[in-house]
C-alpha cells in the first residue's frame, strides 16, 4: 500500500490531453511538501520529469506540467505522443522522514 | 556527468544478508552536498525508498526496514552500499542507487540502471 494515491492507468491517444493525480494526505503533501514527478520504463533508470511541483528540469518538453493543491497534485501532459508510454511515479516527503511515493500509473498511447 | 552503477549478486538466500554497491563516476562523493540513496522495485509494483546517507555520514531509513539495514560509504573508493540482513523472498526486487538533485534529499535526478536481486 502505497502512501501516496495513484490511478492505476491512464489512456489518451496521440495528439491529446491526459493528466494522472497524485493523492496525499496532511502529513507529506498537504504539509507543504513539494511533490516531484519520474517518468520509468521497464529495465531503465527512473527519469525526473517534474520538481519542486511544476518545474522541469532541462530537457523535458514543456508538454509536461504539473501542479498541486491542497493534500492533491496532478501531472499533465499534453500533445500526447507514442513515446510516452511509460509508468509514472509522483513522490513527496513525508513527515514520518520518509521519502514517499505513489503507486504508479501506466499511461497507455491507443 | 555523474553515473551511478550498482553491483553486486543477484541472487541472496532466505534468512542471509544482502549487499549492494553503488560505484559514483563524474563526481566525488567526499566533495559533499548530496544525498547517496538507495531504492528498489519489487516485481510489477511501485518503487519504495530505502535509505539514504549524507556526504557526512549520516543516515536515513525507511522505517520498515530500519531494524534490518546499514547503509555505509567508503569516500576511499568513491562507493556506497547497501546491507540489508535476514532477507525473505518479499525482498526480492530491483534495487537501484541513486543520487538527490540539491542536497535536500526531497528528490533525486541521478539514478543507476538498477540490479535485480531475487532471494531463494
Amino acid at each position: 500500500q502505497s502512501v501516496l494515491t495513484q490511478p492505476p492507468s491512464v489512456s489518451g491517444a496521440p495528439g491529446q490531453r491526459v493528466t494522472i493525480s497524485c493523492t496525499g494526505s496532511s502529513s507529506n503533501i498537504g504539509a507543504g511538501y513539494d511533490v516531484h514527478w519520474y517518468q520509468h520504463l521497464p529495465g531503465t533508470a527512473p527519469k525526473l520529469l517534474m520538481y519542486g511541483d511544476s518545474n522541469g528540469p532541462s530537457g523535458v518538453p514543456d508538454r509536461f506540467s504539473g501542479s498541486k493543491s491542497g493534500t492533491s497534485a496532478s501531472l499533465a501532459i499534453t500533445g500526447l505522443q507514442a513515446e510516452d508510454e511509460a509508468d509514472y511515479y509522483c513522490q513527496s516527503y513525508d513527515s514520518s522522514l520518509s521519502v514517499v511515493f505513489g503507486g504508479g500509473t501506466k499511461l497507455t498511447v491507443l | 556527468q555523474v553515473q551511478l552503477q550498482e553491483s553486486g549478486p543477484g541472487l541472496v538466500k532466505p534468512s542471509e544478508t544482502l549487499s549492494l554497491t553503488c560505484n559514483v563516476s563524474g563526481a566525488s562523493i567526499s566533495s559533499g552536498g548530496y544525498y547517496w540513496s538507495w531504492f528498489r522495485q519489487h516485481p510489477a509494483k511501485g518503487l519504495e525508498w530505502i535509505g539514504y546517507i549524507y556526504y557526512s555520514g549520516s543516515t536515513y531509513y525507511n522505517p520498515s526496514l530500519e531494524s534490518r539495514l546499514t547503509i555505509s560509504v567508503d569516500t576511499s573508493k568513491n562507493q556506497f552500499s547497501l546491507r540489508l540482513t535476514s532477507v525473505t523472498a518479499a525482498d526480492t526486487a530491483v534495487y537501484y542507487c541513486a543520487r538527490d538533485s540539491d542536497g535536500t534529499g526531497y528528490f533525486f535526478s541521478i539514478w543507476g540502471q538498477g540490479t535485480l536481486v531475487t532471494v531463494s
